[in-house]
């Protein structure tokens, strides 16, 4: 199985931050990432896929980037309706997995 | 809109059965694969199990192989899982997802699966 590592698991930022959180896959992984934004209580979100592109509807303050084993999400501007919970998950092979999840919080 | 919604969760006793429907609605159902994640609380997500658009290809997580059963009725435009010898570890919220070209692209709201005595 592949094991995907994110860090850091919490990040504690202001409004107007730029905010960047990294994922490691356990081995490539070519472009084959996707991240999903979760708010206490709700169901995951999909903010990304194939590393960099952007889903419809999605702010643009919100990118991607990496392939292979390296990734990373970032918030230019961190807005009060970010601060949630991020997950990156593989789509390399199956079993799917995810990343721990990294907690953005209000510093 | 893409509506998907979980039902059928509750409070089981360990060892006992449980089977979850998720309904879809306003997408093509029977064009898309479809997928169960869980959560257990306070913790991340993991992926349960795929199904393809016509059903003829299913995979599971080793965690729950032999005891879960994923399934879909396309006239119904339901999705199921069948859960069997339920242990406090599957304990979870489960949720229906839709997949895009291998990522999963709509969630339902998910129903909350309680395994205890």
């Amino acid at each position: 199985d592949i094991q995907m590592t994110q860090s850091p698991s919490t990040l504690s930022a202001s409004v107007g931050d730029r905010v960047t959180i990294t994922c490691r896959a356990s081995q490539s992984i070519s472009s084959w990432l996707a991240w999903y934004q979760q708010k206490a209580g709700k169901a995951p979100n999909l903010l990304i896929y194939e590393a960099s592109t952007l889903e419809s509807g999605v702010p643009s303050r919100f990118s991607g980037s990496g392939s292979g084993t390296d990734f990373t999400l970032t918030i230019i501007s961190l807005q009060p309706d970010d601060f949630a919970t991020y997950y990156c998950q593989q789509y390399y092979s199956y079993p799917l997995t995810f990343g721990g999840g990294t907690k953005v919080e209000i510093k | 809109q893409v509506q998907l919604v979980e039902s059928g969760g509750g409070m089981v006793q360990p060892g006992r059965s449980l089977r979850l429907s998720c309904a879809a609605s306003a997408f093509p159902f029977t064009s898309f694969a479809m997928h169960w994640v869980r959560q257990a609380p306070g913790k991340g997500l993991e992926w349960v199990a795929l199904i393809s658009y016509d059903g003829s290809n299913r995979y599971y997580a080793d965690s729950v192989r032999g005891r879960f059963t994923i399934s879909r009725d396309n006239l119904k435009n339901t999705l199921y899982l069948q859960m069997n010898s339920l242990g406090a570890e599957d304990t979870a919220v489960y949720y229906c997802a839709r997949e895009d070209a291998d990522y999963l692209d709509s969630w339902g709201q998910g129903t909350l699966v309680t395994v205890s005595s």
